[in-house]
């Protein structure tokens, strides 16, 4: 099965960077996605990792690494909008685990003037 | 635009009632999802389907059941509502994720739909 941790909540000023972790413990999956959601709104997604490194997009950044079961989201330059929680996940690909699009306990990000 | 859309955004129910949530996509995705999401548990997955008429379980299935007679609709069945199923309740759909074409597996979610049962 999958295990994923990452931290409850992060608090950041206007324009700093943030960094979420998520470690996991999970036996195969096929790559790591991270979710936004507002309060009161749906998730969305925001990135995908199917090989180790680093992907970019625009202010956010996201990095696999699967030999250490770690991965991260970055944010920088954070604004005031970035404040919601943020949600790492991996689609399991064991017989069991297949096509599940396992989720972590969120972390909520609180950015402050 | 894409769209996921659940029946209703808020409901109250009683204990035992029995509960339809509704979820609708015009994407012509294969997959869809119920997750339900409680504060402090993210989202946990309740049933999911990779076609018509096929289910499978997620993580908590106990209480649910599911139905998917068309494509584009998947319903969750709470037989006999109880108060620990108060909760957001969240639909999503994807394409079927096949390895090596750049699919990221990219789910999107319904506004979702709040229960509380009494």
């Amino acid at each position: 099965g999958q295990s994923l941790e990452q931290p409850s909540e992060v608090t950041a000023v206007e324009g700093a960077i943030v960094q979420i972790n998520c470690t996991y413990q999970t036996s195969g999956f096929y790559g790591l996605s991270w979710y936004q959601q507002h309060d009161g709104g749906a998730p969305t997604f925001l990135s995908y990792n199917g090989l180790d490194g680093l992907e970019e997009t625009g202010r956010f950044s996201s990095f696999l690494s699967r030999s250490d079961s770690y991965g991260y989201l970055l944010l920088q330059e954070l604004q005031m909008k970035d404040s919601a929680s943020y949600f790492c996940a991996v689609r399991g690909m064991t017989t069991d685990s297949w096509g599940k699009l396992q989720f972590g306990a969120g972390t909520q990000v609180v950015v402050t003037p | 635009d894409v769209k996921v859309t659940q029946s209703s955004r808020y409901l109250v129910k009683r204990t035992g009632e029995k509960v339809f949530l509704e979820c609708v996509q015009d994407m012509d995705h294969e997959n869809m999802f119920w997750y339900r999401q409680d504060p402090g548990l993210g989202l946990r997955l309740i049933y999911f389907s990779y076609d018509v008429k096929m289910k499978e379980k997620g993580d908590i299935p106990e209480g649910y059941s599911v139905s998917r007679e068309k494509k584009e609709r998947f319903s969750l069945i709470l037989e006999s509502a109880s108060t620990n199923q108060t909760s957001m309740y969240l639909c999503a759909s994807s394409l079927n994720l096949r390895v090596g074409t750049g699919n990221t597996g990219e789910l999107f979610f319904g506004e979702g739909s709040r229960l509380t049962v009494l």
